[in-house]
């Protein structure tokens, strides 16, 4: 079974710093890799989806890269801002169980210091 | 209203009671799925929807039974739960099931067992 896992599991970090987010995952026959940003008390919000064939996504401040060989992602998110604060989630879709069969990690729960 | 939306935002119910989550997508997908989101763990897929047909059953309870009349709309009907299932009960879409389609969540319903 598909393991996912974050770390660290909380970063406090002030604002304007550059930061990384890490994902691991144990099978590495994965079709796509997501990375999602939840607020408290509300939904998830899809911010890059990486194909397996793909290395990394970019949008804006955010960049995230993939590692299929090693089982790893990251999120690198720069000049980081108040607004950035929320719990970070990755997710994996295996050719397996089905491309939208995600499996989710416990994410990591960012807090941006003004 | 646009996006997806969750109704009720919040639900208290006993062991003994039948309850229902309402999920609906204004964005025109035909899959939805179902999420269970316990503390401390990770987001767990509970169903699968595409063109109105259940694609995906991730072993969940007879005490859960899903019911999608149509592309737009998912319930989830709940009876003789227990206090363990309490949780965040999460509803996404997305346009398709290939890899490559991103899942928009709603808020989700925050759902106590007591």
């Amino acid at each position: 079974k598909q393991e996912v896992t974050q770390i660290p599991a909380a970063l406090s970090v002030p604002e304007g710093e550059n930061l990384v987010l890490n994902c691991s995952f144990t099978d590495s026959a994965i079709y796509n890799l997501q990375w999602f940003r939840q607020d408290p008390g509300k939904g998830l919000t899809s911010l890059l989806l990486i194909q397996s064939s793909q290395r990394e996504q970019t949008s804006g401040r955010l960049n995230a890269s993939l590692d299929k060989s090693s089982g790893r992602s990251t999120l690198y998110i720069a000049a980081s801002q108040p607004g950035d604060s929320a719990t970070y989630l990755c997710a994996v879709g295996l050719h397996q169980t089905g491309a939208n069969n995600l499996f989710f990690g416990t994410g990591t729960r960012l807090t941006v210091i003004p | 209203e646009t996006g997806v939306t969750q109704t009720p935002r919040h639900l208290v119910m006993g062991m003994t009671n039948k309850k229902s989550l309402k999920c609906e997508q204004h964005l025109g997908h035909n899959a939805m799925y179902w999420y269970k989101q316990s503390a401390k763990k990770p987001l767990e897929l509970m169903f699968v929807y595409n063109f109105k047909e259940q694609t995906e059953n991730n072993s969940v309870p007879s005490r859960f039974s899903p019911e999608c009349p149509n592309s737009s709309h998912l319930f989830l009907h709940l009876h003789t739960l227990q206090p363990e299932d309490s949780a965040l009960y999460l509803c996404a879409s997305s346009q398709g099931t290939s890899g490559s389609d991103t899942q928009y969540f709603g808020p989700g319903t925050r759902l106590t067992v007591l």
